[in-house]
């Protein structure tokens, strides 16, 4: 199993301003995976970060509004840049195999 | 591209109640399917994974079946009490080249007390 804690929880932030939400994971993982979830819809895959070369971006996401840091095997950082009200959703960090799933407890982003 | 679909939507029913949700994926390249349960303010909670054909799972009042052949899959809550009240998300893990878990929209269950 695996453990990994999430920061902030929540946030508010002003459009225009980036927020960077951290996930430490208890044990090392090769890849670590960045969902949100805007409201009434279901997670989508914003990314696949491994540790050690750059993300791969999902369709519908860019590096440049989303960048990732893959520092180590137990740490990564998504960033949600210049932001907009469209933004605000849940960013939920996970690592995953083919029979297990562990999630972050997610960070609630509210843009105004 | 892969589909995870997930029916019903939404269901609202009496405390006491039993209740199924489906959950369809594709038949090929399979490797796993997961069941989760999320609640407002916390992260996904695992309730099964099956990995074979005709695989049947039991937690509780919980229980869920797997047909790989035709793909799609049962959860089912026996006497549905309002603490069950949550989203409950099948994935499905594509053993080709995705190689990562594919999302349903999740059916969104609220039990009346």
């Amino acid at each position: 199993s695996a453990v990994i804690s999430q920061k902030p929880s929540r946030d508010i932030c002003q459009r225009g301003t980036s927020l960077t939400i951290q996930c430490q994971v208890d044990s090392q993982v090769t890849m670590m995976f960045w969902y949100r979830q805007q409201p009434g819809q279901s997670l989508t895959l914003i990314a696949t970060a491994n540790q050690g070369s750059e993300a791969t971006y999902e369709s519908g996401f860019v590096i440049d509004k989303f960048p990732i840091s893959r520092p180590n095997l137990t740490f990564s950082t998504l960033t949600v840049s210049n932001m907009s009200p469209e933004d605000s959703s849940i960013y939920l960090c996970s690592v995953q195999t083919p029979t297990e799933a562990f999630f972050g407890q997610g960070t609630r982003l509210t843009v105004v | 591209i892969l589909n995870v679909e997930q029916s019903p939507q939404s269901l609202h029913v009496q405390e006491g109640d039993s209740t199924n949700f489906t959950c369809s994926f594709p038949s090929s390249n399979f490797y796993a399917l997961h069941w989760y349960r999320w609640e407002t303010a916390k992260s996904p909670e695992a309730l099964f994974v099956m990995t074979l054909n005709g695989d049947e799972k039991k937690k509780g009042r919980i229980s869920a079946t797997l047909n790989t052949k035709e793909g799609y899959s049962y959860l089912y809550i026996k006497g549905s009490q309002p603490e069950d009240s949550a989203t409950y998300l099948c994935a499905f893990w594509d053993a080709g080249n995705n190689r990562k878990l594919i999302w349903g929209l999740g059916t969104s269950l609220a039990v009346n007390p």
